[in-house]
């Protein structure tokens, strides 16, 4: 059975870059795309971006400022969001996607922006 | 990308029926038959209970329907149970090959 899970420091500073990872256990990562999604306090989901074999596609709104790539191993995909301010405060979560599927969700990580 | 429009909250009784809808363009829902739904408990993971439009994942309770006309999705829970009481998103690819979702409807069981 497939399993996440999601990796990377609870505060860090407005201005400063976020680095997440996301470990994938029970699979293989180059089998199918591979996406994160986040969710401020009390709002909806938000699509950031997905990566399947090395191809990325990310969320118009982020675009400038995302980058998905495979990590250091190959069951590891990574997360940079960088030019951080407040709004990017949410639940991060990696998640196996089909299409609009997310069928497979990892617990998620709290990242708050914060002075 | 401007998210899909739910209502902020719905709610019903005991044992009846309620429908959440998920209005998006012809650019996403009404484009594509890729639309999902996901139930999500306060401080959970959210959960897929829709797929591909109107399909139930296994172990999915058959309460759950749902169905597109046009730009428009919706999610019909029937038989509403206190353990429905949650959030609800609806989520859907889009043309530019990317995923969009809805902001998300709390369903209140009374």
């Amino acid at each position: 059975q497939v399993q996440v899970r999601e990796s990377g420091p609870g505060l860090v500073k407005p201005s400063e870059t976020l680095s997440l990872t996301c470990t994938v256990s029970g699979g293989s990562i180059n089998t199918y795309y591979w996406a994160w999604i986040r969710q401020a306090p009390g709002r909806g989901l938000q699509w950031i971006g997905y990566i399947s074999h090395g191809r990325t596609n990310y969320n118009p709104s982020l675009k400038s400022r995302v980058t998905i790539s495979l990590g250091a191993s190959d069951d590891q995909m990574s997360l940079r969001l960088n030019s951080l301010t407040a709004a990017d405060t949410a639940v991060y979560y990696c998640a196996r996607q089909r299409t609009d599927v997310f069928d497979v969700w990892g617990q998620g990580t709290m990242v708050s922006v914060t002075s | 990308q401007s998210a899909l429009t739910q209502p902020a909250s719905v709610s019903g009784s005991p044992g009846q029926s309620i429908t959440i809808s998920c209005i998006g363009t012809s650019n996403d829902i009404g484009g594509f038959n890729y639309v999902s739904w996901y139930q999500q408990h306060p401080g959970k993971v959210p959960k897929l209970i829709i797929h591909d439009v109107s399909h139930r994942p296994s172990g999915v309770s058959t309460r759950f329907s749902a169905s597109k006309s046009g730009n428009t999705a919706s999610l019909t829970i029937s038989g509403l149970q206190a353990e429905d009481e949650a959030h609800y998103h609806c989520a859907s690819y889009t043309t530019a090959s990317t995923v969009i979702f809805g902001g998300g409807t709390y369903l209140a069981v009374l």
